[in-house]
């Protein structure tokens, strides 16, 4: 167990609703990342906070995503009128403050599919 | 923008036999880190390389970071069945820990 936890493991939804994803990082990591991964593809960037500050976002991020982590601890991702394309995995990520190149801790993911 | 490629894609490897995964980058890295994804699974630390052509051995893996520190290679010898798995190279530039992950090389072990 990594210690980041991902709630929910798997999302079914309809194309057109909104889903929310939580991720709650390991409690002394500053830096907390967003993932997403397709099948046979590796992990792709989309977000990453510092505490509560959201220091960069992708430019594959549409605005239809958005992630907030309100007080520097869980974060929360959402998609509003989610489309087919956004069916991927949706990984989660930790790593302590300030430590250039240490390692990310993955959660186990929520598995996105949209029908 | 960095592109980071890993080759092969695929690799099936008879139990006991060696092989060699290769990564490319196409910016020069600050640091280089492996991961290990078991089928169903999500994306295990391995190891973290900094220094220019840096070399580390895990018991039967050995990584290396090239001079230039815009390639890495995973080296396994013996495989085993537990080898079994996808294999990712991601290459950091930033200090802000962000990876630039590789598509992976799926490892599969025959016995």
């Amino acid at each position: 167990d990594t210690g980041v936890s991902q709630d929910p493991r798997h999302k079914i939804t309809k194309r057109g609703q909104n889903v929310t994803f939580r991720c709650d990082p390991i409690s002394e990591h500053n830096r907390l990342y967003w993932y997403r991964q397709t099948l046979g593809q590796g992990p792709e960037f989309l977000t990453y906070f510092q505490n509560e500050a959201q220091l960069e976002k992708s430019r594959l991020l549409s605005d239809r995503f958005s992630a907030e982590r309100p007080k520097g601890s869980f974060s929360t991702l959402e998609i509003q009128r989610t489309e087919q394309g956004d069916s991927a995995m949706y990984l989660c990520a930790s790593r302590p403050k300030d430590r250039l190149g240490t390692e990310a801790f993955f959660g186990q993911g929520t598995r996105l599919t949209v029908v | 923008g960095q592109q980071v490629m890993q080759i092969p894609q695929y690799q099936h490897v008879q139990e006991g036999e060696d092989f060699t995964t290769y990564c490319n980058s196409s910016t020069t890295l600050s640091n280089i880190q492996w991961y290990k994804q078991r089928p169903g699974g999500h994306p295990v630390f391995l190891i973290q390389l900094v220094k220019s052509g840096e070399v580390k051995k895990q018991k039967r893996l050995t990584f290396q970071f090239g001079e230039a520190k815009k390639n890495s290679s995973l080296h396994i010898t013996a495989t085993q069945t537990t080898d079994v798995g996808t294999y990712f190279c991601a290459g950091g530039t930033d200090s802000w820990g962000k990876l630039q992950f590789g598509a992976g090389t799926q490892v599969v072990v025959t016995p």
